[in-house]
């Protein structure tokens, strides 16, 4: 199993641009997260997902959508960049059952100019 | 208050020390409580969980909960420079979608 896997690993983005974060999760998880982490700032909860076709906010959802159409996979949209969005992006998933820990990605690594 | 909150360091020690790491939170709810390794420009890993109180063990880690003083505790044992990383505390109160993280104690482990 290659667990949680994201691309890209780094961007750079200019102010007002847009993309896509991807995350793939091959564990057959229900539940996929969102995560930004700035230093000295811990772990931010964008949005969460509960299984297919389900998605709610987090934290700090301004700025960011999610879909997630598939048990796999849960794409996080940035729409019109902002350097605030300057961060280390992370996606976490865990199964239905269990004790509640996550298991995460290697993180995208995002720099908006 | 916040619901969790963690030290962030930074800690040096020199290599075979033993190292305490905490984390205090308010919320009596919380009945998981977890230890993930982060280290840098990678994602944080699951290192041990455990339910309730008490202590776990696992090699040269102990993770130990004291749900009366709202207080747990990771121990490494003979620290080694590999150990160097942020170690971020989590919990939920099980049935929860969301777990709650403390910011992370970075360590540094020196040989």
């Amino acid at each position: 199993n290659a667990g949680v896997t994201q691309t890209p690993k780094f961007r750079i983005l200019k102010i007002g641009q847009s993309m896509t974060l991807q995350c793939t999760q091959d564990m057959n998880h229900n539940y996929m997260y969102w995560y930004r982490q700035d230093p000295g700032m811990g772990l931010k909860l964008i949005y969460y997902s509960v299984g297919a076709g389900i998605t709610d906010k987090g934290e700090v959802p301004n700025g960011y959508n999610v879909s997630r159409s598939t048990t796999e996979d849960f794409p996080l949209r940035l729409e019109l960049a902002a350097p605030s969005q300057t961060s280390v992006y992370f996606c976490a998933s865990r199964p239905l059952a269990g004790t509640g820990e996550q298991y995460f990605g290697p993180g995208t690594r995002l720099t908006v100019t | 208050q916040k619901e969790v909150e963690q030290d962030p360091g930074p800690l040096s020690v020199p290599e075979g020390a033993i190292v305490s790491l905490n984390c205090t939170y308010s919320n009596s709810a919380f009945q998981y409580f977890m230890w993930y390794r982060q280290y840098s420009r990678k994602g944080p890993e699951l290192l041990m969980y455990t339910y309730s109180s008490g202590n776990k063990e696992d090699g040269r880690f102990t993770a130990q909960v004291d749900k009366s003083s709202k207080y747990i505790s990771l121990f490494i044992r003979d620290s080694q420079p590999s150990d160097s990383a942020t170690y971020l505390c989590a919990m939920t109160p099980g049935g929860s979608e969301k777990l709650v993280f403390g910011k992370g104690t970075k360590l540094t482990v020196n040989p």
